[in-house]
């Protein structure tokens, strides 16, 4: 069975842009949820997403939204880059909305300049 | 909101050696408990879990412990190998499926 994928691996963006990233999860898995890690913070939860529904929200501005697809495949978007925003983004998928076990994909490298 | 504090941030011992990491949480709601290893550059990895129903579990080399009454939780890892070097992660969610995570532990075992 495939991991979890996420694309593009790197990323590299100038202040006031915006960014999508994608994220497909393992096969029959339905909640997909996002994570920013950064040296100073460590990893955080952004949101989860279930039946393309978003069922949980971390502690973000407004900027950092996301979709689910009906295939399961998620995106996160990031609008008006800050320099703050560089960081490893990190994707998880899961069989459902609290059913704990999460498999994270390798992560998107987004260097904002 | 739930706050998991992790210790040590650092902790280095001899191959062979065992390695304890500590957590603790404030939500007494959580009741899943999963770790978590990161090597450099690479995805984290689930290694072991537990939940609130379960006192210990073991897996090999790894075990978890968990005291609900104290609210906190600790991966043992026994006769490390190099290749166990890595961030080690720990995690609470509960009440509001909102994971937690603590800020990590680098483990660095010498040969």
């Amino acid at each position: 069975k495939a991991g979890v994928t996420q694309t593009p691996r790197y990323l590299i963006k100038t202040r006031g842009q915006q960014v999508t990233l994608s994220c497909s999860p393992i096969s029959g898995h339905r909640s997909v949820s996002w994570y920013q890690q950064t040296p100073g913070q460590g990893l955080q939860f952004l949101f989860e997403y279930f039946s393309e529904t978003q069922r949980n929200k971390g502690n973000f501005p407004g900027r950092f939204s996301g979709r689910q697809f009906s295939n399961s495949r998620s995106e996160m978007n990031v609008s008006t880059l800050e320099l703050g925003d560089s960081a490893l983004y990190l994707c998880a998928s899961s069989l459902g909305v609290g059913l704990g076990e999460q498999y994270f994909g390798p992560g998107t490298r987004l260097t904002v300049t | 909101g739930e706050n998991v504090e992790q210790h040590p941030s650092t902790l280095s011992v001899q191959e062979g050696d065992s390695a304890v990491i500590k957590c603790t949480y404030s939500d007494s709601a959580s009741n899943y408990f999963p770790w978590y290893k990161q090597e450099l550059g690479k995805r984290p990895q689930l290694i072991i879990d537990i939940r609130s129903n379960v006192g210990e579990k073991k897996d090999q080399r790894i075990a978890v412990t968990l005291n609900k009454t104290a609210k906190h939780f600790s991966l043992h890892i026994t006769e490390t190998q190099p290749e166990d070097s890595a961030v080690y992660f720990c995690a609470a969610s509960g009440g509001s499926y909102i994971p937690t995570f603590g800020r990590g532990t680098s483990l660095i075992v010498h040969p």
